[in-house]
């Protein structure tokens, strides 16, 4: 079946680094891609998505490209702040017959220190 | 102007009980899920329903019972909870392939 996975965490970074989380998927179809950023205690909010093979999703400084040929779709920040730290979920959306239902990978926590 | 709310945010509850949370979304949405956030931070989803009508359950335990009294609203009853059933539960709902979440509600059965 459908699957994503993320490079595991936690990632700990300083104020300004460069930011890559690794996200790789399987499906049938061509699905559309998400990340999802989770601060603590709350719920997940969009982050940028996708919908076809080589869109770039943006949004915050943070970029993902959809990469048919790789089947990836990895997150990067230039710089990142402390405001940053969270947990960051790459998910796919399964096809309609599925029910539109996300697939999420693991988590990768961010913990960015000032 | 909250999108998708759920009620309780915390539930504390003993092992053998019975307990509701419940969800809504003031979006207009058609499709609404049920995800449940383990330990680990792992997200699966649990149900889904379109319309009142229910077109995702996923492998879960029929100790857990959705029921959408209209397209609005989407409740989650467990019965007969256990220790296992420990985690935060989402609720959400889609329009255009985007998914809206809920704040969450943190069960732990003791």
């Amino acid at each position: 079946g459908d699957s994503v996975t993320q490079m595991e965490g936690p990632v700990t970074l300083s104020e300004e680094a460069f930011l890559t989380i690794n996200c790789t998927y399987t499906a049938t179809g061509y699905p559309s891609l998400f990340w999802y950023v989770q601060y603590p205690g709350e719920g997940l909010q969009l982050l940028l998505k996708a919908t076809k093979a080589d869109d770039k999703g943006s949004n915050k400084g943070f970029e993902a490209t959809y990469r048919k040929e790789t089947t990836s779709f990895h997150l990067e920040k230039g710089s990142v702040q402390v405001s940053d730290s969270a947990v960051y979920f790459c998910a796919l959306s399964a096809s309609y017959n599925q029910g539109g239902k996300l697939i999420f990978g693991q988590g990768t926590e961010l913990s960015v220190k000032p | 102007d909250t999108a998708v709310s759920q009620t309780p945010k915390y539930l504390v509850t003993q092992m053998g009980n019975d307990k509701s949370i419940k969800c809504e979304q003031n979006l207009g949405h058609d499709t609404m899920y049920w995800y449940k956030q383990d330990s680990k931070k792992f997200l699966k989803i649990m149900f889904s329903y379109n319309n009142k009508e229910l077109i995702i359950n996923e492998t879960v335990p029929n100790r857990f019972s959705p029921k959408s009294p209209d397209k609005a609203h989407l409740n989650l009853h467990i019965n007969s909870l256990e220790l296992g059933d420990s985690a935060v539960y989402f609720c959400a709902s889609t329009h255009l392939n985007e998914q809206f979440f809920g704040p969450g509600t943190r069960l732990t059965v003791l």
